[in-house]
């Protein structure tokens, strides 16, 4: 079955470290979003990426960096500049169209020690 | 610019009742219309969208929702809820121009008491 998946459902960042989530997709889609979500605040975008070797900022890119160097990959690097990184992390993907709907990962949820 | 306002932060309802969760939108034009829901711990899964013709929309699980373009609203209703219904429920929006990104409400979560 196609999806997305995200790897590790849990993280640990100690201060002062960086820490990289995994995002893969089979779904032969051209975008990809990395979202942060925060009880109460709903979805913030990140970063997203509308082809490969090419992203934009989201609404909150301080403190995370990306790459995308193959079209099924999308790896979020949050660093030790992120202050507040304790959140839920979402990746999605979709075609590259704002009408074609998003399909999402589970998560991965990230704390700090 | 967009955004999507979900007034109601927690909504409970007994379960068999009907059930109607409100989104209302700010956008220059008429936007693309999602509803998604987020089981705890899991990713969201897309219920429905609306893009364009009819206004109102069916989407899985027995839900739909109705497009009023002069109230700027999106409401996701079901006529009887079930208990695994429990979950939380989020609006979102899509531009046609620009930028291929969603606008999401800061979601509704919903109990259903037995």
């Amino acid at each position: 079955d196609g999806g997305i998946t995200q790897s590790p459902k849990y993280l640990f960042r100690k201060e002062g470290q960086n820490v990289t989530l995994s995002c893969e997709q089979n779904l032969n889609h051209d975008a990809m979003y990395w979202y942060r979500q925060d009880p109460g605040q709903g979805l913030r975008l990140i970063y997203y990426s509308q082809i490969v070797n090419d992203f934009q900022k989201g609404d909150i890119a301080e403190g995370y960096s990306v790459s995308r160097e193959k079209k099924e990959s999308f790896p979020l690097t949050v660093t030790s500049a992120q202050k507040n990184p304790t959140a839920f992390y979402l990746c999605a993907s979709n075609l590259g169209q704002s009408n074609q709907p998003q399909h999402f990962g589970d998560g991965t949820r990230l704390s700090i020690l | 610019a967009q955004s999507v306002t979900q007034p109601d932060i927690h909504i409970t309802v007994s379960e068999g009742a009907s059930l109607e969760l409100r989104c209302n939108y700010s956008y220059g034009a008429t936007p693309y219309l999602f509803w998604y829901v987020q089981s705890p711990g899991q990713g969201l899964q897309l219920l429905l969208k609306y893009f364009s013709g009819d206004t109102l929309v069916q989407g899985i699980k027995g839900f739909e929702a109705e497009f009023k373009r002069s109230q700027s609203s999106f409401n996701l209703r079901k006529p009887s809820v079930h208990w695994s219904d429990a979950a939380e429920y989020f609006c979102a929006v899509g531009a046609r121009t620009g930028a291929n990104n969603l606008f999401f409400g800061t979601g509704t979560r919903l109990t259903v008491i037995p």
